[in-house]
């Protein structure tokens, strides 16, 4: 069974300081992704990552920078966290190819809030 | 410029009666979509998917329709059960591309 795993499900920080949130896949997937999910604004992809120390801006990166050392860990980081960046963070992974999306495998979500 | 849209935030169904969810698209360069269920405190998970080669595709319960003239595709889910309850996300790439596109997301509930 394909596992994503991330760090921490709840978070609480305060404004100014530095976060990170670990994502973790066992599949050997090439791809992964961080993405933000919001009331009324579904899900939006912040960044991604198509192999080692490969990284690629998705549609909303302003604010948070991202490090992928390690094929199966895929880091988010916050460097001043701030109160618009209370949200639901998701990690995604997925192999490489045509047609993979549907193989886009969810971790559970990390609840950060920012206060 | 939302490219992905599910104008109804929410539905309301009796358990074995048909849902029909709904989603409008802009970029006419897509050319795959999905669908993603989403419980609470869990990650979505992927349900169905339709290539625009197609006009529907059959899973069970869960058919996908997809009207390209119109930008449109609809997922009906007959007979719907209360643990369909769950919000809903409609999404779509384009030319191959890992990356998706997602709507805003519905919420179905489904009473029993």
């Amino acid at each position: 069974d394909v596992k994503v795993t991330q760090s921490s499900r709840y978070l609480v920080k305060r404004t100014g300081e530095k976060v990170f949130l670990e994502c973790v896949q066992d599949m050997d997937h090439e791809n992964m992704f961080w993405y933000r999910q919001d009331p009324g604004l579904g899900l939006r992809l912040i960044y991604f990552s198509y192999d080692v120390k490969m990284k690629e801006k998705g549609d909303i990166p302003e604010g948070y920078s991202v490090s992928r050392e390690k094929k199966e860990r895929f880091s988010l980081i916050l460097e001043s966290a701030s109160t618009n960046q209370t949200s639901m963070y998701l990690c995604a992974s997925t192999i490489w190819g045509a047609r993979s999306q549907e193989t886009q495998y969810f971790g559970p979500g990390t609840r950060l809030l920012v206060l | 410029d939302q490219q992905v849209k599910q104008n109804s935030p929410s539905l309301s169904v009796q358990e074995g009666r048909i849902s029909i969810l709904n989603c409008d698209y802009t970029n006419s360069m897509f050319d795959y979509f999905l669908w993603y269920k989403k419980y609470p405190a869990e990650g979505p998970t992927f349900l169905i998917s339709i290539s625009s080669i197609k006009d529907k595709n059959e899973d069970g319960r869960f058919t996908v329709f997809l009207n390209k003239s119109a930008k449109h595709l609809s997922l009906h889910i007959v007979p719907s059960q209360p643990g369909d309850s769950a919000v809903y996300f409609c999404a779509a790439s384009k030319g191959g591309s890992e990356k998706l596109v997602f709507g805003k997301g519905m919420k179905l509930t489904v009473n029993p």
